[in-house]
């Protein structure tokens, strides 16, 4: 089954601890992306990768890190400097020829809570 | 600052009824418009990407319209069924990668 994968759904931290999510998909998409869901917001975009080893930042990156060493695997790392860390993040992933022409599978979501 | 925005923001349908929903977006620096269908508890899935001011797009039911020039695309649903319950997300894609999202059109239909 093809498909994007996001773990775990449902992840607390304490508050100033780095944490890591994860992204897998099997799509053999070049484009990955991650997004942030707050109550009563459109998505937004945090970070995105058009190709192994290269990412770029979205609207809203400060506070949050990622890589992108394999073309499987997007991790997005929500590091202490985030102010407001708790949200539900969602990743996507689409093939690249056309850019914003393709549209983009997504992943079920993890829903972070900093404590 | 780029927007996207889309009413309303929630609306009841009886089933069998007809309805629609707006996306408005930045008339400037267009490149394709995404519409996406999130049910509860399962992930965004893709209903149209369009590109072309004009461009009319179906699938079963659902279609859609696209103006670029004045910034609009409208979501048409006919003879709604319980399954179409979901917010509906449209996405502004820009030609600098921009991309922007809209709240969302949560749509619920009564029986």
């Amino acid at each position: 089954d093809g498909g994007i994968t996001q773990s775990p759904k449902y992840l607390f931290r304490k508050e100033g601890q780095n944490v890591t999510l994860s992204c897998e998909q099997n799509l053999n998409h070049d484009a990955m992306y991650w997004y942030r869901q707050d109550p009563g917001q459109g998505l937004r975009l945090i970070y995105y990768s058009q190709i192994v080893n290269d990412f770029q930042k979205g609207d809203i990156a400060e506070g949050y890190s990622v890589s992108r060493e394999k073309k499987e695997s997007f991790p997005l790392t929500v590091t202490s400097a985030q102010k407001n860390p708790t949200a539900f993040y969602l990743c996507a992933s689409s093939i690249v020829s056309g850019r914003g022409y393709n549209e983009q599978f997504f992943g079920p979501g993890t829903r972070l809570t900093v404590l | 600052i780029l927007n996207v925005e889309q009413s309303p923001q929630s609306l009841h349908v009886q089933e069998g009824d007809s309805t629609n929903f707006t996306c408005s977006f930045p008339s400037s620096n267009f490149y394709a418009l995404h519409w996406y269908r999130w049910e509860t508890a399962k992930s965004p899935e893709a209903l149209f990407v369009m590109t072309l001011n004009g461009d009319e797009k179906k699938k079963g039911r659902i279609s859609a319209t696209l103006n670029t020039k004045e910034g609009y695309s409208y979501l048409y649903i006919k003879g709604s069924q319980p399954e179409d319950s979901a917010t509906y997300l449209c996405a502004f894609m820009g030609r600098d990668d921009k991309i922007i999202f809209g709240k969302g059109t949560r749509l619920h239909i009564l029986p």
